[in-house]
């Protein structure tokens, strides 16, 4: 079946550092991929997604570029401010899985900034 | 900004109680989803619908149960809470066009003492 696996965390880096969250899949078909970000306290936000093969997501200074020949959607950000401090989700949708339209989460990663 | 609105926020309850943990949208979404958040921050989907009438079991199996009477609401229950059953629980919805972009509610942190 379809599963995502990302990087452990936490991840921690200072203000202004380079961030890079792995996150590789493996799908029966052709799925979309999303990031997802959990605040403190908070549910999940959408944050980016790419819908094929070679599509790059990106929102508020991250972004993400869907590698099919990877199998990989690896979430960048030149420079991390504290407030992207979070926990971020890779995920999946594959509509011609048995799942249909259902997201499949991975384990999710632990950012933590400090200024 | 997503409308999907979760009570209570925290509920600490005793072993045997029953209790609702309450789910409600103003976006007119078809589809609701709950999932169950480990400490670990791992998501496992436990119930989800399709619409009013419509309710079905998702990866993880739980004790809980659903409702959806109404297409705004969704309802998850326990008749009789463990300690097993501490954990956080997120409500979800989306709606048919865009159904794999869920928007979530902030969640019920549940202890059972």
């Amino acid at each position: 079946g379809d599963s995502v696996t990302q990087m452990e965390g936490p991840v921690t880096l200072s203000e202004e550092a380079f961030l890079t969250i792995n996150c590789t899949y493996t799908a029966t078909g052709y799925p979309s991929l999303f990031w997802y970000v959990q605040y403190p306290g908070e549910g999940l936000q959408l944050l980016l997604k790419a819908t094929k093969a070679d599509d790059k997501g990106s929102n508020k200074g991250f972004e993400a570029t869907y590698r099919k020949e990877t199998t990989s959607f690896h979430l960048e950000k030149g420079s991390v401010q504290v407030s992207d401090s979070a926990v971020y989700f890779c995920a999946l949708s594959d509509r011609h899985s048995n799942a249909g339209n259902m997201l499949t989460f991975g384990g999710g990663t632990r950012l933590m900034v400090k200024p | 900004e997503a409308d999907i609105y979760q009570t209570p926020r925290y509920l600490v309850i005793g072993t045997g109680k029953k209790i609702t943990l309450e789910c409600s949208q103003t976006m007119g979404h078809d589809k609701m989803y709950w999932y169950q958040q480990d400490p670990g921050m791992e998501l496992h989907l436990i119930h989800y619908s399709y619409g009013v009438n419509s309710t079905e079991k998702g990866d993880l199996s739980s004790e809980s149960t659903v409702s959806r009477i109404r297409t705004e609401h969704f309802p998850l229950t326990l008749e009789s809470a463990r300690p097993s059953h501490t954990s956080q629980y997120l409500c979800a919805s989306s709606d048919w066009a865009r159904e794999d972009e869920q928007y979530f509610g902030p969640g019920t942190r549940l202890t059972v003492t």
